[in-house]
């Protein structure tokens, strides 16, 4: 079955990169996703990514794909304090599944 | 359109009551789906609508647990006899079947049990 896993927690300075990483184990997976969610705020969409690309930019946002690996990255350059959020990796096995499917979330910490 | 509104957003209830929850989803949306978050984890799915009709159902899915979109608009998801494990955030999204699959979701709403 599908399984997404992600680290736990992360903590950067502000200005600096972060790289939050997720695994999945479902090859068929093709729409993958990185929604984040504030406290107190429902999940939002960030950026997404179909399997036939290897990376996507978004202003600070750059997506890598690794798919022989089953291995997504979310890169966050120049962190601000406002990036503090829970960051999820979810997938689907094309756009219009009905389910997806999403890991435990990465807490983001980011210290002044 | 203001986006995904749920309603309730914190209910407290006792064992064995029975709880209604009500997603209002982003009108020109024709897909509508629950999902539910504990703490510490990410959300699970329940199960989803195109239009009024439920498509998919999560095994995990207890026969005390129904859902129903009878207009094609609004969503009802109703928990029989609750159960503290049943205590979660119950999340609802919406999109539309030609998309890339993102969700738009609410704010949730925070179940406890006692």
């Amino acid at each position: 079955g599908e399984d997404v896993e992600q680290s736990l927690f992360l903590s950067v300075r502000e200005g600096d990169s972060s790289v939050i990483n997720c695994t999945y184990t479902d090859s068929s997976s093709t729409y993958l996703y990185w929604y984040k969610q504030e406290p107190g705020a429902g999940l939002q969409l960030l950026t997404y990514i179909f399997s036939n690309m290897d990376m996507k930019q978004d202003q600070r946002l750059t997506v890598l794909l690794n798919k022989k690996d089953k291995h997504l990255s979310l890169r966050i350059a120049d962190t601000q304090t406002g990036d503090s959020a829970i960051y999820f990796c979810a997938e689907k096995y094309r756009a219009n599944a009905g389910k997806s499917t999403f890991g435990d979330g990465t807490t983001l910490t980011v210290k002044p | 359109d203001t986006g995904v509104s749920q309603n309730p957003r914190h209910k407290i209830t006792k064992r064995g009551q029975n709880v209604t929850f009500r997603c209002d989803p982003i009108s020109e949306h024709n897909r509508l789906y629950w999902y539910r978050q504990t703490l510490g984890q990410g959300p699970e799915f329940l199960t989803y609508f195109q239009n009024e009709a439920q498509l998919e159902k999560s095994r995990l899915l207890s026969d005390r647990f129904s859902a129903e979109r009878p207009k094609g608009s609004f969503s009802t998801l109703e928990i029989q006899r609750t159960e503290q494990g049943d205590s979660a955030m119950y999340l609802c999204a919406s999109s539309f079947e030609d998309s890339t699959g993102e969700l738009f979701f609410g704010e949730g709403s925070r179940l406890t049990v006692l």
